[in-house]
């Protein structure tokens, strides 16, 4: 069965610094990935998702994430953040014949310092 | 921008009362999820449902939760009797799945907030 470990529940940096969001997961077929990002009193947004083809996704707002599949791996990183990326970022997979099954880790608090 | 529609937005219930929680899904979206979120728990995945049936409800407590889909346009979730440890948000999101497995992401609403006193 596929679980997810994020290696990090909190995460603190400076503005414009650069940030790696960590995510393991755990599963013995192929995998879809996504990573979610949550602000405070909302609903969480997909923020970028593997499903095929090149392993390094990219967001629109300078995120970008490798899938690695010798190590299970599929981290999160941006080069230089803002205080607007302050948020929760979740990563999930979802496993083949699981009918779309969503299986979320435990979520890494990104809190950006000025 | 599509939304999921959240009802209501926040709930304060006396343990032992009946809570109805509702979600309209994207239209043309064939999969609803129902997930929990707590401090201490994450994110829980209570239920979900395929072109309106059940597919898998096992993370749900069956002797007072009960998720439905009466039709395309509504997804309910039941607590019935309401207890203090229910108290969490509760996510609706949905999804169009291609074939067994393939998703492109979904959507999440922006939850009810409920708590049981």
């Amino acid at each position: 069965a596929q679980s997810v470990t994020q290696l990090d529940s909190q995460v603190p940096v400076f503005e414009e610094a650069p940030v790696e969001l960590r995510c393991n997961y755990s599963s013995s077929v192929s995998v879809y990935l996504f990573w979610y990002v949550q602000y405070p009193n909302q609903g969480l947004q997909l923020l970028l998702k593997y499903l095929s083809g090149s392993t390094l996704v990219e967001s629109i707002n300078g995120f970008e994430a490798e899938f690695n599949k010798s190590q299970t791996s599929f981290h999160l990183r941006k080069p230089s953040v803002h205080i607007s990326d302050t948020a929760e970022y979740f990563c999930a997979v979802s496993e083949e014949n699981q009918g779309g099954k969503l299986i979320f880790g435990q979520g890494t608090e990104l809190s950006v310092k000025p | 921008d599509a939304r999921v529609t959240q009802t209501p937005r926040h709930k304060v219930t006396e343990m032992g009362q009946e809570v109805t929680m509702r979600c309209q899904p994207i239209l043309g979206h064939n999969t609803v999820f129902w997930y929990r979120q707590t401090m201490m728990q994450g994110l829980e995945l209570l239920a979900y449902f395929r072109n309106r049936a059940p597919l898998d409800d096992s993370g749900m407590p069956k002797d007072r939760f009960s998720a439905e889909m009466p039709d395309a346009t509504l997804a309910t979730l039941k607590i019935q009797p309401s207890e203090p440890r229910d108290s969490a948000v509760y996510f609706c999101a949905s999804g169009l799945v291609i074939g067994w497995d393939l998703n492109y992401g979904y959507t999440f609403g922006s939850g009810t907030r409920l708590t049981v006193v």
